[in-house]
């Protein structure tokens, strides 16, 4: 089946520094989503992207829908200690009916205070 | 949690014993999935709804049966449970009307001994 390679798997940084993560895929989607998940909690949507190229911020948190349709980037800036947690990348078609989400594994991030 | 109730949120089991999981919405919203959560593998998907009465089967649907006689629940049984099935299992909704995204459940964390 389809499947999202997301890197890197982990990451340890210090608080105020910025985090960059990225999802690839063999095929192309025309929705990309962000998810957090906080420990013994479920994933919550942070970010989606619908159109190749565009460029979306929530607060600190950037994301960027790949121009081949076949990649994502997440970037966090200046991480502050409740950024710690596990983010999934998850395409999509989505066509007017429901499309299935295709996970990347997660990144796990841990802030160093 | 997007009006998403999913009870209980633990249970530790014995080998052989049947297991429901059940998954309560308030958001009216048409598809339903189930999720279960390893380390290393990310979420996988069992069995999606689309409707009442109407399910399908995700990547690891073996051991699992669904069913939904109400817009609002899906459930989830293990008829037989197994120690292969000890996992996190998560529930999602979404609606194609508002572009298809999956809002999740806190998780129903599962031991089976």
């Amino acid at each position: 089946g389809q499947q999202l390679n997301q890197s890197p798997q982990s990451m340890f940084i210090q608080e105020g520094e910025d985090v960059s993560m990225n999802c690839t895929s063999s095929s192309i989607f025309n929705t990309w989503l962000w998810y957090k998940q906080d420990p013994g909690e479920g994933p919550v949507l942070l970010i989606a992207l619908y159109k190749a190229g565009e460029l979306t911020s929530n607060g600190r948190l950037t994301a960027q829908f790949g121009i081949t349709r076949k990649d994502s980037f997440l970037n966090i800036s200046a991480s502050i200690p409740s950024d710690v947690g596990i983010y999934f990348c998850a395409g999509m078609n989505y066509g007017g009916s429901q499309g299935n989400l295709i996970f990347g594994k997660g990144t796990k991030l841990s802030v160093k205070p | 949690d997007a009006g998403i109730t999913q009870s209980p949120r633990h249970k530790v089991t014995e080998t052989g014993t049947p297991v429901t999981l059940r998954c309560h919405q308030t958001e009216n919203h048409r598809y339903m999935y189930w999720y279960r959560q390893d380390p290393g593998h990310g979420l996988r998907l069992i069995h999606y709804s689309y409707g009442v009465k109407d399910t399908d089967k995700g990547e690891v649907s073996d051991g699992y049966s669904v069913s939904r006689s109400k817009t609002e629940d899906f459930l989830l049984t293990l008829e037989s449970a197994t120690s292969s099935q000890t996992s996190v299992y998560f529930c999602a909704i979404s609606e194609p009307r508002r572009g298809g995204i999956q809002y999740f459940g806190a998780g129903t964390r599962l031991s089976v001994l």
